[in-house]
């Protein structure tokens, strides 16, 4: 069965410093990945996603950027955090179409200080 | 722009059934979804609709008229577990999902 894993679970840092998320998925390969972030209150915003190793789309341009290294690996990183980068961010995965269920891992839960 | 609407809260009684309904005007469609999360938790597969009608899953149900733009979820037979934010979620092309920002149901006993 495919499982996915983030970590860490939860991160509190100050503002400047950099970030590094990651998201691995297991027991399956080619997945379509994806970011989220959750504000508080608020529903899931796509931040990017990627078809493939090297293959990523930016949905919303900010001071975050994603990587996938390996085929189920994909990190989501900052340089500078922002105190408005708080908030629960998801990692999912799909199988290619025709199926578009996407399925969510953990989160991580981040507090920019 | 997407635009996906749905109340924010909804109260109701253990045993009883809710309706959390659902608008959206959206640049494309491929399906509408319905997602459960509790608190502090990853969001959870409930129902994919991509033709008009309703489907039903045990105690779910939902929805969907593409005409009007409009989905609900039904839950049956109130659990104290089902206390929880439920997300719709709209297919707008082959790979972004975009979300309302749920609605928070209350069980009581």
């Amino acid at each position: 069965s495919q499982t996915i894993h983030q970590w860490p679970a939860t991160l509190v840092q100050p503002v400047g410093s950099p970030l590094s998320l990651e998201c691995t998925v297991e027991g399956t390969s080619n997945p379509n990945l994806y970011w989220y972030r959750q504000a508080a209150g608020r529903g899931l915003q796509l931040l990017f996603y990627s078809i493939g190793i090297d293959q990523i789309s930016s949905e919303v341009p900010q001071n975050l950027s994603a990587s996938r290294p390996q085929d189920r690996q994909f990190i989501l990183s900052s340089k500078k955090l922002l105190l408005s980068d708080s908030g629960f961010y998801l990692c999912a995965w799909s199988v290619k179409l025709p199926s578009r269920e996407q399925y969510f891992g953990p989160g991580t839960r981040l507090t920019v200080t | 722009g997407q635009n996906i609407d749905q109340p924010t809260e909804m109260t109701a009684t253990e045993g009883a059934i809710v309706q959390i309904n659902c608008t959206y005007q959206t640049s494309g469609f491929n399906g509408l979804f319905w997602y459960q999360q509790h608190a502090g938790e990853a969001p959870t597969f409930l129902s994919y609709n991509v033709l008009d009608g309703l489907e039903e899953k045990g105690r779910f149900s939902s929805f969907l008229s593409r005409s009007k733009g409009y989905s609900y979820l039904l839950l049956k037979e109130l659990q104290m577990k089902d206390s929880a934010s439920y997300l719709c979620a709209v297919f707008v092309n082959d790979y972004k999902l975009s979300f309302g920002a749920g609605t928070t149901v209350t069980v009581r006993a």
